[in-house]
């Protein structure tokens, strides 16, 4: 257990409907990151939050959004999905803004069909 | 724009034999470069990390190799086992950017016993 939670770790879903997704930090980190990995595109930067603030954004869809909480967990919003948004999303956390690896939560395996 | 190349995609070694897996990059402004081992059905775990300002690093069985110049990374597995049948990512960072990786698109190691 790395200490990051993400939450559901399999959804399945039809076009054009919005789902959530959800990640609680490991214990004391307070910046959150959100991946999404591809087989075709590799591990992708979503966005990144530090103590509830937008810090640094990627290539992350207008359909997309997120938002970090005072408890420090967030979450990924994804609406009116696609086909080709079916991926793993991962989460991962870091103690702060500087040089350090991440630790990435297990993944949601969003599949849209 | 992939910024971080790896290469080889996939790489079968026998049980006791030496990986190597290959980074290119092409931002000079990174300056942060970690390795990250990832098992199926899990996220990405991080194994080894340098700066530019060392050439090598090792850990256990693992070394990082560094050439500045060239803008090249490495990652050399020593005595590999079966247990590191995995995907590797390479990645890189600048400081300024808070700590955001950008990812190679990973190699899949088999190591045959």
């Amino acid at each position: 257990d790395s200490g990051v939670t993400q939450t559901p770790k399999h959804l399945i879903t039809a076009t054009g409907q919005r789902v959530t997704l959800r990640c609680s930090p490991r214990s004391g980190d307070l910046s959150v990151y959100w991946y999404q990995q591809s087989l075709d595109q590799g591990l992708q930067f979503l966005i990144q939050y530090y103590n509830g603030e937008e810090r640094a954004k990627g290539n992350i869809l207008e359909r997309f959004s997120a938002q970090q909480f005072p408890d420090l967990h967030s979450e990924l919003n994804l609406s009116s999905l696609e086909l080709g948004d079916s991926a793993l999303y991962f989460c991962a956390s870091s103690a702060g803004q500087g040089l350090g690896g991440y630790t990435f939560g297990s993944g949601t395996r969003l599949t849209v069909v | 724009q992939q910024q971080v190349k790896q290469s080889p995609q996939s790489l079968i070694v026998q049980k006791g034999g030496i990986s190597i897996i290959n980074c290119a990059y092409e931002n000079t402004a990174f300056d942060y470069f970690p390795w990250y081992q990832q098992f199926p059905g899990k996220g990405p775990a991080l194994l080894i990390a340098i700066r530019p300002d060392v050439s090598e690093k090792k850990e256990g069985r693992f070394t990082i190799s560094f050439n500045k110049s060239a803008k090249q990374f490495s990652l050399h597995i020593m005595d590999s086992q079966p247990g590191d049948s995995a995907t590797y990512f390479c990645a890189a960072s600048p400081v300024a950017a808070g700590n955001k990786l950008t990812f190679g698109g990973g190699t899949r190691v088999l190591v045959k016993p």
